[in-house]
């Protein structure tokens, strides 16, 4: 079974804090995500990579950044953590070559104060 | 983007009745998933239909696919309190670099009363 991991599943940081939310998985997934999920608004995309060191914006970029320097890592960076950040991270991965399916992790719940 | 929309945004049942939810989205797609949340975690997926599918059956599970409507409907049958949960859809979505994504409906809330 595919098994996405990560680092953390409850996290408080402090307003203007540099946050490093870590996502690994075990399955040489080419192609990794980082979503935000917040009430009423669903699943939203932040970044996504596509390969290693390779990486795209999606549709919330503003305020995070990502690194992908190993293929089976994915990190997502807020460089100063605001108070609208507080949120629910999910992580995903997909195989290029295979199915649709992405495969997620348990989520991190930030809670910026 | 968003694409997907479910419907009804939460629904509340019995133990051992069957649960539709719907799904439409906007645009031509390559398939429809349908994926499931427990509170404050993971989603996981749990069935993909192809647009040139009409039905498909997983255990308790039956998707339909209507392309010329957009939707499709999640059935669950015999609910069990186990069933309790967010169920979302998603629609392929071609990304940047060749990559292929997903977007995501809101979701629609399952409460099963035991």
């Amino acid at each position: 079974d595919v098994k996405v991991t990560q680092s953390s599943r409850y996290l408080v940081k402090r307003t203007g804090e540099k946050v490093f939310l870590e996502c690994v998985q075990d399955m040489d997934h080419e192609n990794m995500f980082w979503y935000r999920q917040d009430p009423g608004l669903g699943l939203r995309l932040i970044y996504f990579s596509y390969d290693v060191k390779m990486k795209e914006k999606g549709d919330i970029p503003e305020g995070y950044s990502v690194s992908r320097e190993k293929k089976e890592r994915f990190s997502l960076i807020l460089e100063s953590a605001s108070t609208n950040q507080t949120s629910m991270y999910l992580c995903a991965s997909r195989d290029f070559r295979g199915a649709d399916t992405q495969y997620f992790g348990p989520g991190t719940r930030l809670t910026v104060l | 983007s968003q694409q997907g929309e479910e419907d009804p945004q939460a629904l509340s049942i019995q133990e051992g009745e069957n649960a539709t939810m719907n799904c439409s989205y906007k645009t031509s797609i390559n398939n429809l998933q349908w994926y499931r949340q427990n509170s404050g975690r993971g989603l996981v997926h749990l069935i993909l239909i192809r647009s040139n599918e009409r039905e498909k059956h997983s255990g308790r599970l039956r998707v339909t696919l209507d392309t010329s409507k957009k939707s499709s409907s999640l059935l669950i049958t015999a609910s069990r309190a186990a069933d309790t949960a967010s169920y979302f859809c998603a629609t392929d979505e071609r990304l940047g670099g060749g990559a292929d994504g997903l977007t995501f409906g809101k979701g629609t809330h399952l409460i099963i009363q035991p």
